[in-house]
């Protein structure tokens, strides 16, 4: 069964700095999505970068870039120049093509950006 | 404008009750999705439809029923045999059921056992 692990529960970055967010999947498919989504307090689920396997560019979206390594099933988020709006939970999520497509989400990181 | 609307926005159970969640989306998206949230667990897969009159279990579907009659409605309905149901509840869809595209969430629904 597909899994997906964030093993760092809560991290904090100062305000401008950079902060990497850690996530493994395991998985026997070889085309897979990944993706990052952010919860603010509003609870609001919102996406923040996908990368498709087969892909090997790693996907970026303005200071948000990933760095995915398909061998070791690991998918690591960076947030580069950390902004106060930045701090949310963010969760790391697998999808597939092959017959269920079903979503698959960590327990998520919690991130406070400290002024 | 386009969007998933979930209500209500809080919701209060008492024992042995049954309550229904609503989920309505006018993006015209074929799948449809029911998470649960909890503190420390992330989202976990409640039920999942991928076209209408049809669905499926997720990971933690005991306790809980759903139904597809339209496309544009999943309502999720939390039974009295789901003994800790207090969770924020999300649903989501996305446009096609073949293609693995982001998911697009509504507002949540945080259900609470009185």
């Amino acid at each position: 069964a597909q899994t997906v692990t964030q093993s760092q529960p809560e991290m904090s970055v100062q305000e401008a700095e950079t902060v990497t967010l850690s996530c493994t999947y395991d998985t026997s498919e070889s085309d897979y999505y990944l993706f990052w989504y952010k919860q603010p307090p509003s609870r609001q689920m919102i996406l923040v970068i996908r990368q498709e396997a087969y892909k090997q560019q790693n996907a970026t979206e303005n200071r948000f870039s990933v760095n995915f390594q398909k061998a070791a099933k690991s998918f690591s988020l960076k947030i580069s120049d950390s902004q106060l709006g930045d701090a949310a939970m963010y969760f790391c999520a697998y999808s597939t093509f092959s017959g269920t497509y079903k979503y698959i989400f960590g327990t998520g990181t919690r991130l406070k950006v400290l002024a | 404008d386009g969007g998933i609307t979930q209500s209500p926005k809080y919701l209060f159970r008492k024992e042995g009750q049954n309550v229904t969640l609503s989920c309505e989306q006018n993006l015209n998206h074929d799948a449809m999705y029911w998470y649960r949230q909890d503190p420390g667990q992330g989202l976990r897969l409640i039920y999942y439809s991928q076209i209408v009159n049809d669905f499926q279990k997720g990971d933690i579907a005991e306790g809980y029923s759903v139904s597809r009659e339209k496309k544009e409605s999943f309502p999720l309905t939390v039974t009295s045999a789901q003994k800790n149901p207090t969770a924020f509840y999300l649903c989501a869809s996305k446009p096609g059921r073949t293609k693995v595209e982001k998911l697009f969430f509504g507002s949540g629904t945080q259900l609470s056992v009185l």
